[in-house]
């Protein structure tokens, strides 16, 4: 099994720019998450689906941010446009069922200059 | 809405010495409760998890913890620490709704 994958693991753009984040969650999974790790606030939830479809989004900070889980196996976080603020760590996590737990990717450093 | 509370930043431990990490959640129902560890620069992976039944579980690499009902709280354990055990903890709890994370306890132990 090999994991979640996400990509890229790093990202250094500028402001103004559209960056796009991908994650693969794990096959048979029928849960994603995605998550923001800054050192101010932690780890926080952005938006997570269940069987493709967005279930909360009340997480996401603002318009500038969307995602789409096209199909089970691929899901996309944008910002656009970018802005420095943006900068942290996103993580994208997937589970099976209401209960198991979760299993993460290695996460996108993103750095927006 | 659940919420996580871990009450210590950063803990300092000689390698020997026993860890114990607080943690307490705000939920009123039944819960799930984790405990997820992020080595430097790597990602989130999975300690320990509760669900049901015996309230002390044990995890991986020797780390244990206790689900205390009365008090909300899940503390983490571990008798003897490594040089290894470096890393950042993070509780977690889902309620009725995904994971919700506590900011986290940062774990150095020195030689």
């Amino acid at each position: 099994d090999a994991g979640v994958i996400q990509s890229p693991r790093h990202e250094v753009t500028e402001m103004g720019q559209e960056v796009t984040l991908r994650c693969k969650p794990i096959s048979g999974h029928n849960s994603l998450f995605w998550y923001r790790q800054t050192m101010m606030r932690g780890l926080e939830l952005l938006i997570y689906f269940n069987n493709n479809v967005p279930i909360d989004d009340s997480g996401m900070p603002e318009d500038r941010f969307s995602a789409k889980m096209p199909n089970a196996s691929f899901s996309t976080l944008k910002i656009q446009p970018s802005e420095p603020r943006d900068s942290a760590v996103y993580f994208c996590a997937s589970t099976t069922g209401g209960l198991g737990p979760y299993t993460f990717g290695s996460g996108t450093r993103l750095t927006v200059v | 809405a659940q919420s996580v509370s871990q009450h210590n930043h950063h803990v300092i431990l000689s390698e020997a010495a026993s860890l114990e990490l607080g943690c307490n959640y705000s939920y009123g129902g039944t819960v799930n409760l984790f405990w997820y560890v992020q080595y430097p620069g790597q990602h989130l992976q999975l300690l320990l998890k509760y669900f049901s039944g015996d309230p002390l579980v044990k995890g991986i690499k020797g780390f244990e913890a206790e689900f205390i009902k009365s008090k909300f709280s899940f503390n983490l354990r571990k008798p003897s620490v490594q040089w290894s055990d470096t890393a950042e903890y993070f509780c977690a709890v889902k309620g009725n709704t995904p994971l919700v994370f506590g900011k986290g306890t940062r774990l150095s132990v020195i030689a």
